[in-house]
């Protein structure tokens, strides 16, 4: 039973273009939010995070939203660079047991 | 600097054969986890530690091992038990809930 749905599990944009990718989740004991941002061959680095009190939150080009009656939540990475192409996994975590429970995974390239 | 650090990098097993993979912590954290990730596909939970002398088992526990007896190390024995061992292994930590995990580099485990 996956937890945690990702889509779409990969994308391609052009170089300034938005990314975006979204999560939906089915346990509403879930009470934290990150997302991760992975390159080949490294571990996975915390991007940005968001609880479920909170309907949008900004990090420089980084923005998640959350729709808590919805249980969605989406990334979007504005005025995508090069750099950005990544797998990027949103995550859920429940406070009892403290654990990560990841999606799939989106695997973003940006094009010059 | 603080951080998580992963050994070896590369590990070759030969069939029937037990390994051990190494994760170390300077970051203070209490909890730790291990988790796997097989090509094109998302983080699973082999077994995390909320605390020294204590740990549980994730979602895929069959196969591996592990032990907790200092705070800043949590090893891996992956035995001949896990039919399928070749994949990416993922050492994490955390300070607490709604903190952010922070990784280690991965060791890539092949049978061979």
């Amino acid at each position: 039973q996956q937890q945690v749905k990702q889509s779409p599990q990969s994308l391609i944009v052009q170089k300034g273009g938005i990314s975006i990718i979204n999560c939906a989740y089915e346990n509403t004991a879930f009470d934290y939010f990150p997302w991760y941002q992975q390159f080949p061959g490294k571990g996975p680095a915390l991007l940005i995070a968001i609880r479920p009190d909170v309907s949008e939150k900004k990090e420089g080009r980084f923005t998640i939203s959350f729709n808590k009656s919805a249980k969605q939540f989406s990334l979007h990475i504005m005025d995508s660079q090069p750099g950005d192409s990544a797998t990027y996994f949103c995550a859920a975590v429940k406070a009892a047991g403290n654990k990560l429970t990841f999606g799939g995974g989106t695997r973003v390239l940006v094009k010059p | 600097d603080g951080g998580i650090t992963q050994s070896p990098k590369y590990l070759f097993r030969k069939e029937g054969q037990n390994v051990t993979l190494s994760c170390e912590q300077n970051l203070n954290h209490d909890a730790m986890y291990w988790y796997r990730q097989d090509p094109g596909q998302g983080l699973r939970l082999i077994y995390y530690s909320q605390i020294v002398n204590d740990f549980q088992k994730g979602d895929i526990a069959e196969g591996y091992s592990v032990s907790r007896e200092k705070k800043e190390s949590f090893p891996l024995t992956v035995t001949s038990a896990q039919k399928n061992p070749t994949a990416f292994y993922l050492c994490a930590s955390t300070r607490g809930h709604g903190y952010g995990y922070t990784f280690g580099s991965g060791t890539r485990l092949t049978v061979v």
